[in-house]
């Protein structure tokens, strides 16, 4: 079966980094997405990984490695407005996202 | 902004009454998606299009039935709601003129079904 695996929840400290995992099982991959959503809004793109290796974009950053597959979200510097859920998303051979149930980062000040 | 827009944003209503969800977008994409998220799954897709009367079902489609009439509209319903579908439902947009990951959420539907 498909599956996306990334833990419920993590805690971290304001101005420290944090790094959110996610594994991954699909028929078949077609890219690693990540994206942000804060309580009671929608989700937004953040990331996309199809090759291994680290993509940097400002204080985040997505690393993937299609052999394991596993994949990180890397949040640096963080901010009070950077709680939210984080969620994993992997693209199959059909061009299906499947999603992992995200995780809930709380930033302590 | 994708200019995505839900309604209605919320919804409360009695099991075995018929609802229907709209999305609506102001550009001419062509791939729209409708997903429920509840607590503990990930987003799960129901049904999605890519064009005007051109749908196809997602991973729980059962129990739902959507529409595309027109390109900036994607109608959801719920032919006879039960509890199991008091969710909070997304429409999704792709920018791109193929399927990808890349998608644009409307804000929310959120239905109760008593």
């Amino acid at each position: 079966g498909q599956n996306i695996d990334q833990p419920t929840e993590m805690t971290a400290t304001e101005g420290a980094i944090v790094q959110i995992n996610c594994t991954y099982q699909t028929s078949g991959f077609n890219g690693l997405f990540w994206y942000q959503q804060h309580a009671g809004e929608a989700p937004t793109f953040l990331s996309y990984n199809v090759l291994d290796g680290l993509e940097e974009k400002g204080r985040f950053s997505s690393f993937l490695s299609r052999s394991k597959g596993y994949s990180y979200l890397l949040l640096k510097e963080l901010q009070m407005k950077d709680s939210a859920s984080y969620l994993c998303a992997a693209m199959d051979s059909n061009y299906q996202l499947i999603w992992g149930a995200g995780t809930k980062l709380i930033i302590k000040p | 902004d994708a200019g995505i827009t839900q309604s209605p944003r919320h919804k409360v209503t009695e099991t075995g009454t018929p609802v229907t969800l709209r999305c609506h977008q102001t550009e001419n994409h062509r791939y729209m998606y409708w997903y429920r998220q509840d607590p503990g799954h990930g987003l799960r897709l129901i049904h999605y299009s890519y064009g005007v009367k051109d749908t196809d079902k997602g991973e729980v489609s059962d129990g739902y039935s959507v529409s595309r009439s027109k390109t900036e509209d994607f109608l959801l319903t719920l032919e006879s709601a039960t509890s199991s579908q008091t969710s909070v439902y997304f429409c999704a947009i792709s920018e791109s003129d193929r399927d990808t990951g890349e998608l644009f959420f409307g804000e929310g539907s959120r239905l109760t079904v008593l």
